[in-house]
């Protein structure tokens, strides 16, 4: 089934403690990029790559690190969360253009 | 961002149409998404505009006007399962970068 995977679904952390949230998709998609999504904010794009190595920060990219090695994966990393980090955080990809993104199920993730 | 506006909220009786409004910053706009959002979801696509014009996919329809920033969402026949988060993006970039509305949530009524 195509789809794209995250992990975890749900995450406690504590402040400080670096960690890394999961992405791949098994669609061969140029495109992938990182959301996260706020009450009364909507989706707003943390990071977007368009190939492998190719990365380029989305509108709040702050405080966030991703990575491309590979075409099928694009974790990414909180290296010292803050509670404003709390947040429902999406990864999607895309093989361009007109096709739009297709968006993994979610992670929600609560920094205390 | 892009500044995309669209309704918070908007309320339709079954079988009924509801057109969902959507204004954009037209610098470096590239192509304008419509997204659907069940509670608790993920968005799933619906539709693509670049050129101007309405695109019709059997009950919903999407329209662009790129000279006005303008788009819509039409929804026609309405039914429970509609009832949802319709999310409008703005794509530049080539439409990697996607900009999007806080959303407008459409409840159905019988």
């Amino acid at each position: 089934e195509a789809q794209v995977t995250q992990n975890p679904r749900y995450l406690i952390t504590v402040t400080g403690k670096k960690l890394t949230v999961t992405c791949s998709q098994n669609m061969n998609h140029e495109y992938m990029s990182w959301y996260r999504q706020d009450p009364g904010l909507g989706l707003r794009q943390i990071y977007y790559s368009m190939n492998v190595e190719v990365t380029d920060k989305g509108d709040v990219p702050e405080g966030y690190k991703v990575s491309r090695k590979e075409k099928r994966n694009f974790p990414l990393i909180l290296e010292s969360p803050s509670p404003n980090q709390t947040s429902l955080y999406f990864c999607a990809s895309s093989p361009g253009g007109y096709h739009g993104y297709t968006f993994g199920s979610g992670t929600r993730l609560t920094v205390v | 961002g892009q500044n995309i506006d669209q309704p918070t909220e908007m309320t339709a009786t079954e079988g009924a149409i509801v057109q969902i409004n959507c204004t954009y910053q037209t610098s470096g706009f590239n192509g304008l998404f419509w997204y659907q959002q069940h509670a608790g979801e993920a968005p799933t696509f619906l539709s693509y505009n670049v050129l101007d014009g309405l695109e019709e996919k059997g009950r919903f329809s999407s329209f662009l006007s790129r000279s006005k920033g303008y788009s819509y969402l039409l929804l026609k026949e309405l039914q429970m399962k509609d009832s949802a988060s319709y999310l409008c993006a703005g794509g530049s970039s080539n439409d990697y970068k996607l900009s999007f509305g806080a959303g407008t949530t459409v409840t159905v009524r019988a």
